[in-house]
Formats: structure tokens, C-alpha cells, sequence
């Protein structure tokens, strides 16, 4: 079966630094996005990676290793509105996007 | 950046009747469009994928009756809950996709509420 893994729930500092992991078993790779989402709101697109490495974007970054099956979604200086529920998801073989259950990040001042 | 909308923002029913849902994406034409399910506490499920003038492809346990799916043109496409119940209610989310560099990026609407007394 198909299967994405993220941490349920992570605790951070503001102007902290986290990581937030993502492991997946799926039939097929074409891509791996990462979404914000605040409460009662759609996802926000923050990233997308199919080739091996770190991509930056800002206070943002995201990394992939393809072999592992793994990605994390790297959070700088971090923010009181960083607080949300951030979602992995994953393009299989058949360019169908497969979710993470999504980690929820809470950001103490 | 792209921008996705849907209308209504949220809808209060009576249980038994049809609700219908618009997505637009309102600078861009997109070339597939999907409609998303949320319910509390939980990850996004995908109802459906809805391509421009053909019928759209649902997902394994979603009743292709109940949720009518219409994709008239490159920027519109509509869900019709019909017979609505309250285990419809959720939160409901379209997205865009359209194609950038070497991907097709999504673009999220803002989502639906609705609640079926």
C-alpha cells in the first residue's frame, strides 16, 4: 500500500529553527509538494521537490533524498504565524497526489 | 501568482436537498481541476480529478451520483452535492492545476463549509 508519514504534532520557539519530517512508501515517484495550512483555511503551496537535495525559499527550505524516501520541510526564524498544519504529499506513478496526514506546528513565544 | 476562487465561502442546508459549489481559477487556464474533502482533524482526500469537457474520474468510495462534478471550461469547474445528509457536511476544496516548467503546480481555492441540518 501507499503511505506517507509525518510527525503528528511538533513544538517550537519563536525565532527557533525546526525540521519536520516525511517518509513515504508509494507506487512510483514524480515529486514530493509541501503545504501550509492554517485552520479552517485551504493549503498553501510552499514547495516542490523531484530531484535529490536542498531547495530554498527564503526563511523556507526543503530537502529530498529519493533513495531514503525521505524529505524535510526546514523552518527558519520562526514566526507566530508560522503556527499551522503543514502537509506532505507525494506524486505516484499515476501523477495522483498522495497525502500526509499532516504535522501540526505550535509556536511558543 | 495564480489565483483560485469558490463560491459559495460557506452553505447551511436542509438535509435532502442539492448543493452546488463553483471553482474558478481566475488568471489562468487550468488544465485539470480537483476537488478535495476535509473533515476535522483530517488529511485532504481526493474526491475527484475533473478534466476541461470530458467526465471526471473519481475516486475508489465516492459515489459519482451523489457528487456531480462539471467542468464546462478551461476556468470553471462545479460540484453539485445532491440529496445533501449531515455526514456531507465537511469542508470542501477545489484546486487548478496548471503546468510550470517541468510540473503542474496546484493552486488551492479558499474551500466550501458546508453543514446539512
Amino acid at each position: 500500500g501507499q503511505n506517507i508519514d509525518q510527525p503528528t504534532e511538533m513544538t517550537a520557539t519563536e525565532g527557533a529553527i525546526v525540521q519536520i519530517n516525511c517518509t513515504y512508501q508509494t507506487s512510483g515517484f514524480n515529486g514530493l509538494f509541501w503545504y501550509q495550512q492554517h485552520a479552517g483555511e485551504a493549503p498553501t503551496f510552499l514547495s516542490y521537490n523531484v530531484l535529490d537535495g536542498l531547495e530554498e525559499k527564503g526563511r523556507f527550505s526543503s530537502f529530498l533524498s529519493r533513495s531514503k524516501g525521505y524529505s524535510y520541510l526546514l523552518l527558519k526564524e520562526l514566526q507566530m504565524k508560522d503556527s499551522a498544519s503543514y502537509l506532505c504529499a507525494v506524486v505516484d506513478s499515476n501523477y495522483q497526489l498522495i497525502w500526509g496526514a499532516g504535522t501540526k506546528l505550535i509556536i511558543k513565544p | 501568482g495564480a489565483v483560485v476562487s469558490q463560491h459559495p465561502s460557506w452553505v447551511i442546508c436542509k438535509s435532502g436537498t442539492s448543493v452546488k459549489i463553483e471553482c474558478r481559477s481566475l488568471d489562468f487556464q487550468a488544465t485539470t481541476m480537483f476537488w478535495y474533502r476535509q473533515f476535522p482533524k483530517q488529511s485532504l482526500m481526493l474526491m475527484a480529478t475533473s478534466n476541461e469537457g470530458s467526465k471526471a474520474t473519481y475516486e475508489q468510495g465516492v459515489e459519482k451520483d451523489k457528487f456531480l462534478i462539471n467542468h464546462a471550461s478551461l476556468t470553471l469547474s462545479t460540484l453539485t452535492v445532491t440529496s445533501a445528509h449531515p455526514e456531507d457536511s465537511s469542508f470542501y476544496i477545489c484546486s487548478a492545476s496548471r503546468t510550470s516548467g517541468d510540473y503542474n503546480e496546484q493552486f488551492f481555492g479558499p474551500g466550501t463549509r458546508l453543514t446539512v441540518l
